[in-house]
């Protein structure tokens, strides 16, 4: 089942914080986070994986809460670079294929 | 390093024509292989997956198939094309189970008319 993500859209200006979050109903293995500009293919952030494992990425940190089957993207002190839109992808075991979230889409102004 | 292919980058067909999308890999032995479907604003839908020459596994029924005639090699077809199938064609691989990471081809825009 798919999972899904919130909020849908977010604007901010360079230098905001945001929170993207991944909601499955199903017990995860792992999170996946994806980020993809416009008319481009996707690129691979970060993988989180059972056990409540935290992995960052220069200013971007991400939190998976298996409980709660839940994830969480933190941008930090946004760059105009960060703009595109962030997919979440679940893998339910171990090389299981991965179910994306339909995304959210991240615009990052001046 | 490993780099992924994919061509035609941009595709316009008429409906009912026949179809075929190509995907190679470069630096990597035995990789999974994906095609994704991706319409206008929406998320990735996963159409086939394969762990090995020959081995497909079809996620979605319809009038799509898929090929993988050597190890680096993972081909689309369809022998009519439907106006539903417009969309971003998008081959990943990954080195699941050991690493699930996926990694994206440059993607095909594929119009149908």
């Amino acid at each position: 089942q798919q999972p899904v993500q919130s909020p849908q859209a977010v604007i901010l200006r360079e230098g905001e914080d945001a929170v993207i979050n991944c909601s499955s109903s199903k017990a995860l293995y792992s999170v996946h986070w994806y980020r993809q500009k416009h008319g481009e293919a996707p690129v691979f952030l970060m993988i989180l994986l059972k056990g409540g494992e935290q992995k960052g990425h220069e200013k971007i940190s991400a939190s998976f809460n298996e409980k709660k089957q839940q994830s969480s993207l933190y941008l930090t002190a946004s760059q105009l670079s960060y703009s595109g839109t962030y997919f979440c992808g679940t893998e339910e075991t171990s090389g299981s294929r991965l179910t994306f979230g339909e995304g959210t889409q991240l615009t990052v102004n001046p | 390093s490993q780099t992924i292919h994919q061509w035609p980058a941009t595709l316009v067909q008429p409906v009912g024509s026949p179809l075929s999308l190509e995907c190679t890999v470069e630096g990597t032995s035995n990789p999974n292989l994906y095609w994704y479907r991706q319409a206008a604003g929406r998320g990735l839908q996963l159409l086939f997956y394969s762990v090995g020459i020959g081995q497909i596994s079809s996620e979605v029924p319809q009038n799509l198939s898929a090929s993988r005639p050597q190890d680096r090699q993972f081909i689309l077809s369809s022998k009519k094309l439907l106006l539903s199938d417009s969309g971003f064609y998008l081959c990943a691989w990954s080195m699941a189970p050991t690493s699930s990471e996926q990694y994206f081809g440059p993607g095909t825009r594929l119009t149908v008319t």
